[in-house]
């Protein structure tokens, strides 16, 4: 039930592509999601995050849609650049900021 | 806003001494942190939670005598890992939580036992 499901494991993309990282979850406890950018040898920045009541939420090139019915959702990268080549991860958790779950994290490569 | 401080960004020690790592909130007071651990090419495990004046609250599996957390003001957790072996060898990560920020996570502890 404390469980994040993401996937995909890897993904290469082209400069310019869109991204599109995907995660599922059970606990319907959960009513915040972030996503987060990591870089080797970094911590976790965050990226963008939604609550429940909105279905999508746009900030810059990053797109997280939330599907509450499913218990799911997603980061669309547009534009993909190569400065975007990092590991990403999905993340939820419950009201007051509660302990926070992660997904098992995307590789993203994105091709020059 | 809602910057957090890890120190040392790398540490390496001989097996048996024990290390101290410290997670400090820069411009915010947290009532709360987290300590999580992450091997190569893994997502971040939480090992435990850091309230301020109380016991730490630890998930399951881990060692609260090994991992000893210290909450001791509003700005400042640290992680003491005792008796350090080389499985313990990992990045080790806080977090901080800012009610109308969100999660801020610290830049990581690699820590390697030798």
């Amino acid at each position: 039930q404390q469980q994040v499901k993401q996937s995909p494991q890897s993904l290469i993309v082209q400069k310019g592509g869109i991204s599109i990282i995907n995660c599922a979850y059970e606990n319907t406890a959960f009513d915040y999601f972030p996503w987060y950018q990591q870089f080797p040898g970094k911590g976790p920045a965050l990226l963008i995050a939604i609550r429940p009541d909105v279905s999508e939420k746009k900030e810059g090139r990053f797109t997280i849609s939330f599907n509450k019915s499913a218990k799911q959702f997603s980061l669309h990268i547009m534009d993909s650049q190569p400065g975007d080549s990092a590991t990403y991860f999905c993340a939820a958790s419950s009201t007051g900021f509660q302990k926070l779950v992660f997904g098992t994290g995307t590789r993203l490569l994105v091709s020059p | 806003g809602a910057v957090v401080s890890q120190h040392p960004s790398r540490v390496i020690c001989k097996s048996g001494t024990s290390v101290k790592i410290e997670c400090r909130s820069l411009d915010f007071q947290a009532t709360t942190m987290f300590w999580y651990r992450q091997f190569p090419k893994q997502s971040l495990m939480l090992m435990a939670t850091s309230n301020e004046g109380s016991k730490a609250t630890y998930e399951q599996g881990v060692e609260k005598d090994k991992f000893l957390i210290n909450h001791a003001s509003l700005t400042l957790s640290t992680l003491t890992v005792t008796s350090a072996h080389p499985e313990d060898s990992s990045f080790y990560i806080c977090s901080a939580v800012r009610t109308d920020y969100g999660y801020t996570f610290g830049s990581g502890t690699r820590l390697t036992v030798v």
